[in-house]
């Protein structure tokens, strides 16, 4: 079955702070894979998207991924967190043509000062 | 200006009401989908439109219906509300590359 698993409810880093976000897919066609977040009281944003090609994609705000297909795992790091990165995350999971997405249950990101 | 954009922002309704909740967008794109947000959920797939004349059941569609009146127009209907519809409701379109844009969405309290 096709599933996205973010194991992490809830995380809390101190600004400055390096984090990283898990998410594990299965899914059997080709990945397309996205991580999105969301603002108190707002919509989803995306941060990045990998489709192919090179496995570590750069996203908005400062925010990397890396794809690893032998762990079917899709992270999301930051070198060093702001109080203003305090949000929720989702990671999500599509294939090309089908346009339908599978979300996960989201990690919520607390930034201590 | 936003570019979907859901009304209302909230709402709140009594089990058996009829309810309406609108997306507009105005990206031109022709991919457009409601989902729910439930605490410790995620988001669910309720409805999806490919097209005007094209429009399909999500995972949880049960309890819903949907209209795509326009390119621009998507909106969710829940025909009798109940109280497990109590959540927050988001649209969003999607372009061909596959990048999905998602409006503000409308929290709906059901009592």
């Amino acid at each position: 079955a096709q599933s996205v698993t973010q194991p992490d409810i809830h995380i809390t880093v101190s600004e400055g702070a390096s984090l990283e976000l898990r998410c594990n897919y299965s899914y059997g066609a080709t990945p397309y894979l996205f991580w999105y977040v969301q603002s108190p009281g707002q919509g989803l944003q995306l941060l990045l998207k990998y489709f192919s090609g090179d496995t570590l994609v750069q996203g908005i705000k400062g925010f990397e991924a890396e794809f690893k297909r032998s762990q079917s795992s899709f992270n999301l790091r930051k070198p060093s967190v702001h109080w203003s990165d305090a949000a929720e995350y989702f990671c999500a999971v599509g294939a090309s043509g089908t346009y339908k997405y599978i979300f996960g249950t989201g990690t919520r990101l607390k930034v201590l000062a | 200006d936003a570019d979907v954009t859901q009304t209302p922002r909230n709402r709140i309704t009594k089990t058996g009401k009829r309810i309406m909740l609108e997306c507009s967008q105005t990206k031109g794109h022709d991919r457009m989908y409601w989902y729910r947000q439930d605490p410790g959920l995620g988001l669910r797939l309720i409805y999806y439109s490919f097209d005007v004349k094209d429009i399909n059941k999500g995972e949880i569609s049960d309890g819903y219906s949907v209209s795509r009146q326009a390119q621009a127009k998507f909106s969710l209907s829940l025909e009798s509300a109940i109280p497990n519809q109590t959540a927050l409701y988001f649209c969003a379109t999607s372009d061909r590359a596959d990048t999905q844009y998602f409006g503000p969405g409308t929290r709906l309290t059901v009592l």
